[in-house]
């Protein structure tokens, strides 16, 4: 079974303290790993995906790198705005019939606090 | 409206109520999908839907039935509900299966 692990759980900065949020998984033949932003009480907001190991994707202050076994979300200089829950998630490989059902598997997220 | 909208935003529900969740995208996808999400466990796939045809169905209990009437709208038909089913209900569009999913702000649901 495709497994999804984040960390870490949760992840406190002071603005400006830039850290990296990881995300670990294990599925064979990768089709895509996904990142999301989700703010309280809203559903998540569509941020990067990565499909090969090398691959690197930046916006604003964030950047997703990926390697065969993981993928980092590298958070530069950041704001108190940038609290928020960060999802991951993988696409699973194609079934045995040949057809891709699209399915994600998301891993728990790592809740991230910016102080001032 | 753009993106993907859900209506009611808020639900407290009886046990023996019916009730249905809507979910409109406006965004021209092909596919659509229902997610779980409990407080401190990851998002839980329900359904998912392409071009209006059924694809995934997670092992849902058939307390939920849900609805795909055309490419735009997706329904979630609730009835007999239990107090574990109180959760954040996310509606998801994509342009295709397995690209990226754009979700709905959700129905937080409450049984009671």
């Amino acid at each position: 079974e495709d497994q999804v692990t984040q960390s870490p759980e949760a992840l406190r900065l002071q603005e400006g303290e830039s850290s990296s949020l990881n995300c670990s998984y294990t599925v064979s033949g990768l089709r895509g790993l996904f990142w999301y932003r989700q703010d309280p009480g809203k559903g998540p907001e569509f941020l990067f995906t990565l499909y090969s190991a090398g691959e690197e994707k930046e916006k604003e202050r964030l950047k997703a790198t990926l390697t065969k076994k993981e993928s980092f979300l590298h958070i530069t200089a950041p704001k108190p705005e940038d609290s928020a829950t960060y999802l991951c998630a993988v696409r699973d490989p194609q079934n045995a019939g040949g057809t891709s059902y699209g399915k994600l598997t998301f891993g728990q997220g790592t809740i991230l606090t910016v102080h001032p | 409206e753009t993106g993907v909208t859900q209506t009611p935003r808020h639900l407290v529900m009886g046990m023996t109520n019916k009730k249905s969740l809507k979910c409109e995208q406006h965004l021209g996808h092909n596919a659509m999908y229902w997610y779980k999400q409990s407080a401190k466990k990851p998002l839980e796939l329900m359904f998912v839907y392409s071009l209006e045809e059924r694809v995934e169905n997670n092992s849902v209990p058939s307390r939920f039935s849900p609805e795909c009437p055309n490419s735009s709208h997706l329904f979630l038909h609730l009835h007999t509900l239990q107090p574990e089913d109180s959760a954040l209900y996310l509606c998801a569009s994509s342009p295709a299966l397995g690209d990226e999913q754009y979700f709905g702000p959700g129905t937080r649901l409450t049984v009671t």
